[in-house]
C-alpha cells in the first residue's frame, strides 16, 4: 500500500564508498524527485525526472548519479562518498509537471558516512 | 532568486491557535504549499492555495495569502499536541520545481 517507498531506510558508510538509494511510487506518477535534507532540516531539491528524463539538475556534484529505469523507479547513485553528504535523502512523486500537483515523499534514508 | 523564509520555531500551549508565517521572493509564484514534516518520516502536504486567492480554510487550518507583501501564514486553530511537527512553506511558479523554506518547528505544550 505504499506509496512511495525507498531503500534502505538507514545507510552507514565509510568515506569513499559507493553507495545507492532506490525509490519506487506505485501511484502512476510521471515526475519523480531526489530530495537532500541537512541536520538543519533544509530541503533542497537535487533531481527531478519526468516520464524518465532528466528535468532538473541542481548543482549537484557529478558522484550523485539519477538513474530512471522506467517511470516508477528513481534510485541515486553516489560514488566516492564524503563525510558532507551525511543527511537524509528524500524521494516524491507527482502526477504532473503543473505546480499544482501534491508531491507524495517517500520516508526517507538517513545516509551517515563515517 | 527564488527564497522562502521561515522562522524556525514556535511554542503553543495546547488549545490555543498557531500562527506560522513564511514570506517568498519570487513574484511569478503561482502555487503556495504548506507541507507537514513528523518526526522520522516524509512531508505530507496539509494544504496549498493559489495565487490569485487571499485565503483558503480547510477544517482547522486557514491560510492567508497578501501577494502584495509576498507573506503566507498557517493558522492552526485548537492546537493539539498531535500537532507538534515541522511545517514547511513551499513555492512553485508552475514548472518542476519547488522551493522550499526551512521549516517551522511547531512545539506544543500540553
Amino acid at each position: 500500500d505504499t506509496a512511495v517507498s525507498q531503500t534502505p531506510k538507514y545507510l552507514v558508510t565509510q568515506m569513499g564508498n559507493d553507495k545507492s538509494i532506490k525509490c519506487e511510487q506505485n501511484l502512476g506518477h510521471d515526475t519523480m524527485y531526489w530530495y537532500k535534507q541537512d541536520s538543519k532540516k533544509f530541503l533542497k531539491i537535487m533531481f527531478s525526472y519526468n516520464n524518465k528524463e532528466l528535468i532538473i539538475n541542481e548543482t549537484v556534484p557529478n558522484r550523485f548519479s539519477p538513474k530512471s529505469p522506467d517511470k516508477a523507479h528513481l534510485n541515486l547513485h553516489i560514488n566516492s562518498l564524503e563525510l558532507g553528504d551525511s543527511a537524509v535523502y528524500f524521494c516524491a512523486s507527482s502526477q504532473g509537471n503543473s505546480g499544482r500537483d501534491e508531491q507524495f515523499f517517500g520516508p526517507g534514508t538517513r545516509l551517515t558516512v563515517l | 532568486g527564488e527564497d522562502v523564509e521561515q522562522s524556525l520555531f514556535l511554542s503553543v500551549r495546547e488549545g490555543d491557535s498557531s500562527v506560522i508565517n513564511c514570506t517568498y521572493t519570487d513574484s511569478s509564484s503561482t502555487y503556495l504549499y504548506w507541507y507537514k514534516q513528523e518526526p522520522g518520516a516524509g512531508l505530507q502536504l496539509l494544504t496549498y492555495i493559489f495565487s490569485n486567492m487571499d485565503m483558503k480554510q480547510d477544517q482547522r487550518l486557514t491560510v492567508l495569502l497578501n501577494k502584495k507583501d509576498k507573506h503566507l501564514s498557517l493558522r492552526i486553530a485548537d492546537t493539539q499536541t498531535g500537532d507538534s511537527a515541522i511545517y514547511f512553506c513551499a513555492e512553485s511558479t508552475g514548472g518542476f520545481k519547488t522551493i522550499f523554506g526551512a521549516g517551522t518547528r511547531l512545539f506544543v505544550k500540553a
